[in-house]
């Protein structure tokens, strides 16, 4: 059973607007992830976070951002919403890297579509 | 390059008609290998980890195989609920946390 959560789950929006994906987990991980995934696609990682206040950028370039102010809280905000960023976004958690094999929970995602 | 290629892209079975997915990976060093299960408009769940070569891991009616090169995913018997798409994943040494995945093979069973 998931205990990462994305809210909201679909989101429609005008290009230009700003928006906030958010993310919880009850797990108590240190790290955190967000994923991009489009159809048939694989995961591309755009952010994460070791820890309240670590954020890194991923592999795929990105025009979002993030913030870890609190272990369970990971939001990704788009400053100006485009076309480009119609995708589904995943959040992710997983435990500290001392323990490195950890596998990643995943929440359901929030599907965007900008218009 | 660290890269992960999934095949067949998608693949069609009827009810108890046992078969196998590939995942191919080139690598750094592989720290893992993780294979995950995505329900239409769900995120992934977890299934195996794997760590080195000749490892193995059951879980009903699948089992999961690594060699240096690639992982194996048997389905044995499958039913229609084991319809979703498979993900495959590697971790490499010194990339603590972050997966690189593959694009993941749609399963369809048929009764």
């Amino acid at each position: 059973e998931a205990d990462i959560y994305q809210t909201p789950r679909y989101l429609v929006i005008g290009t230009g607007k700003k928006i906030t994906l958010e993310c919880s987990q009850t797990m108590g991980h240190d790290k955190m992830y967000w994923y991009q995934q489009d159809p048939g696609m694989e995961l591309h990682l755009i952010h994460y976070s070791y820890g309240v206040n670590s954020t890194e950028k991923g592999d795929l370039s990105s025009e979002s951002t993030v913030s870890r102010i609190r272990t369970e809280h990971f939001p990704l905000t788009l400053e100006s919403a485009r076309p480009s960023h119609t995708s589904q976004y995943l959040c992710a958690s997983s435990e500290y890297p001392g323990q490195g094999h950890s596998p990643l929970h995943f929440g359901n995602g929030t599907r965007l579509t900008v218009t | 390059e660290d890269q992960v290629t999934q095949s067949p892209e998608a693949l069609r079975l009827q009810e108890g008609e046992s078969s196998s997915l590939n995942c191919s990976y080139t690598v750094s060093g592989l720290r893992g290998l993780f294979w995950y299960r995505q329900d239409p408009g769900k995120g992934p769940e977890f299934l195996f980890t794997l760590y080195s070569a000749g490892e193995e891991k059951e879980k009903e009616r699948l089992k999961a195989t690594l060699t240096k090169k690639e992982s194996f995913l048997h389905i044995t018997a499958p039913k229609p609920e084991d319809s979703a798409t498979y993900l495959c994943a590697v971790q490499a040494r010194g990339n603590t946390g972050k997966l690189i995945f593959g694009q993941g093979t749609t399963l369809q069973v048929k009764p």
